[in-house]
Order: structure tokens, then sequence, then C-alpha cells
């Protein structure tokens, strides 16, 4: 199975902050890395699909980048809707896998 | 709009069965390349896929922890997405998501989620 890691776990950010989070594979996946963002008792949401891709009605300071084992989700101008978790998911083989997700929370 | 609904949580004692049903409207469960998937969510952890269905023979995928218990399938007729559970263990306690994959594993679209609790 292929192993995935986020990180951090969590962060603390304010409003209008860039945010950083890295997902890392235990083996190569090309671009087959998608990121979700989940808030408290609604479904996951899909953010960004193969490493890079916006889906239509995603705000454009979403953004992915990355590559084979390596990749990045990017906020860029933190806005207050923005708080919640968020994973990681390969789609490159099955069993498919999810990182263990990172919170983001208001400083 | 792709709209998918999922129904048939419910309290179940360990070693018991349940079935679980996706409806899905705004699209055909016989698209080709398109995979439905099955995702769940144990209280404050994170998500596990369990099961996919799809391409235009309808080709089964499971996690190594479901295997054997529980089986997908599916009802073109009805838009119907299943996932019967078989022998059910305390570890399947879990918020159950219906996924529509755009193209095979990409889940751009998410049922509310159906709550499975497995306990005596």
């Amino acid at each position: 199975d292929i192993q995935m890691t986020q990180s951090p776990s969590s962060l603390s950010a304010s409003v209008g902050d860039r945010v950083s989070i890295s997902c890392r594979t235990s083996q190569s996946i090309t671009t087959s890395l998608n990121w979700y963002q989940q808030k408290p008792g609604k479904a996951p949401k899909l953010l960004i699909y193969r490493a890079s891709s916006l889906p239509s009605g995603v705000p454009s300071r979403f953004s992915g980048s990355g590559s084979g084992a390596a990749f990045t989700l990017t906020i860029s101008n933190l806005q207050p809707e923005d708080f919640a978790t968020y994973f990681c998911q390969q789609s490159y083989r099955t069993p498919i896998t999810f990182g263990p997700g990172t919170r983001v929370d208001i400083k | 709009e792709v709209q998918l609904l999922e129904s048939g949580g419910d309290l179940v004692q360990p070693g018991g069965s349940l079935r679980l049903s996706c409806a899905v409207s705004g699209f055909t469960l016989t698209n080709y390349a398109m995979i439905m998937s099955w995702v769940r969510q144990a209280p404050g952890k994170g998500l596990e896929w369990v099961s996919g269905i799809g391409d235009a023979t309808g080709s089964t995928y499971y996690t190594d922890s479901v295997m054997g218990r529980f089986t997908i399938s599916r009802d073109t007729s009805k838009n119907t997405v299943y996932l019967q559970m078989n022998n059910l263990r305390a570890e399947d306690t879990a918020i159950y998501y219906c996924a529509k994959g755009q193209s095979a594993w990409d889940f751009h679209s998410w049922g509310q989620g159906t709550l499975v609790i497995v306990s005596s």
C-alpha cells in the first residue's frame, strides 16, 4: 500500500496569511494526488485534483504543486471560511489512501 | 446537478449485517471511466477508502480490511450503488460516504454520509 504523510498535523494562522501544507508518499505517484477540505460535520470537498488542477467553483487562492512523492497545497490570503481540515489522497493505485489530515485553526 | 444520497446506516451488533445504499442523480452509473466509491470516517478520525465499483464492466475494488466481508454492487436501472456489509466489527463504526470519481479515483462529488455504529 502507498503510505501518506502530511505536515504539519495542525497549524494556526490569521486571515490574510499564506499557508502551505506538505504531503509525501511512500513511492512515486507521478501527479496522481488530490486535496480535500473538510469542515466539521460535513462531507469532504475536492479542492485540487491531479496535483495542480482546480475543479470549477474552487477559489483561485487554492493551489497545488508537486510530482513524484512530494506535494504541496498552498492557500494564499487565508479567508475565514478556509479554517478546516485538509487531506491529501493518492489516486495512483488501489487501495486508495489518504493522508492523516492537517487542521488549520484561527490564530 | 450531481447528487448522491446515502441511506441504510444504523446501530448493529458485532457479527451483524447491514446494506448501505447510495442513490445518484444528475448522471448515469455506466459512464465509462467513472468509478463510484465508499469512503468511511471513524469518529474523530481521518478518511479511509473502503471500496469502489466502476467502468463499463462493473469491476470491483476493496481495501484489505473489508475483503470477504463487504460487497459493493450497483443497479443501473435504479441509479443506485450498494455496500453490503457482513460480519461487522466494532472497528467498522464510522460515517460512510458515497463518492463519485470523475475519472477513476478523483472524488469530485460526495454524499452527506450515513452513520454505522457496531456495538452490543
